[in-house]
């Protein structure tokens, strides 16, 4: 079935890395995404990375993915109070449209 | 560029009134649309995809429906609301195998 799973919760001191991890059932996803969820807003893409692939980065972010583990993660170097948020990891199942399955989300709280 | 409308943004309404919520994309043409619900503490639940004028597509039974009028414009409606449709609303516009675009979220309370 198709499946996605987060921890729930994570704090970070302001300065330090973030990871946030996530693992996925479904090995024909083709692509696996980060949002970002601000209080009481629509979820915003971070990033998103293709299944053939086992890194990208974009500036402060960085996604690591082992198709192997169905394991992917997300690091936020440089973690500041404006990144505390809700991140969604999801994948993608292809079928002639594009059907996202979300994870419950991580609570990133970033304290000075 | 494309945008994505989503109205209102929060709605209180009493259980067993009806319910419409309208989403209207701009700048792009044929997009997949979607409707998620989020309820509180949980993942997004995809409700409905269109992949065209008047095809829609649902992923779980409920007490809802959706509709696809127009090109760009997609409806999610309720007869009669039940306090379990509480939630937070997303609608998104998609291509193909790529991201999704979400609009900003309607928060329904059902009293």
């Amino acid at each position: 079935g198709e499946d996605v799973e987060q921890s729930l919760f994570l704090s970070v001191r302001e300065g330090d890395s973030s990871v946030i991890n996530c693992t996925y059932t479904d090995s024909s996803s083709t692509y696996l995404y980060w949002y970002k969820q601000e209080p009481g807003a629509g979820l915003q893409l971070l990033t998103y990375i293709f299944s053939n692939m086992d890194m990208k980065q974009d500036q402060r972010l960085t996604v690591l993915l082992n198709k192997k583990d169905k394991h992917l993660s997300l690091r936020i170097a440089d973690t500041q109070t404006g990144d505390s948020a809700i991140y969604f990891c999801a994948e993608s199942i292809s079928g002639g449209y594009n059907k996202l399955i979300f994870g419950a989300g991580t609570r990133l709280a970033v304290h000075p | 560029s494309q945008t994505i409308h989503q109205w209102p943004a929060t709605l209180v309404q009493p259980v067993g009134s009806p319910l419409s919520l309208e989403c209207t994309v701009e700048g792009t043409s044929n997009p997949n649309l979607y409707w998620y619900r989020q309820a509180a503490g949980r993942g997004l639940q995809l409700l409905f995809y269109s992949v065209g004028i008047g095809q829609i597509s649902s992923e779980v039974p409920q007490n809802l429906s959706a509709s696809r009028p127009q090109d760009r414009q997609f409806i999610l409606s309720s007869k009669k609301l039940l306090l379990s449709d509480s939630g937070f609303y997303l609608c998104a516009w998609g291509r193909g195998v790529t991201e999704a675009f979400f609009g900003q979220g309607t928060r329904l309370t059902v009293v």
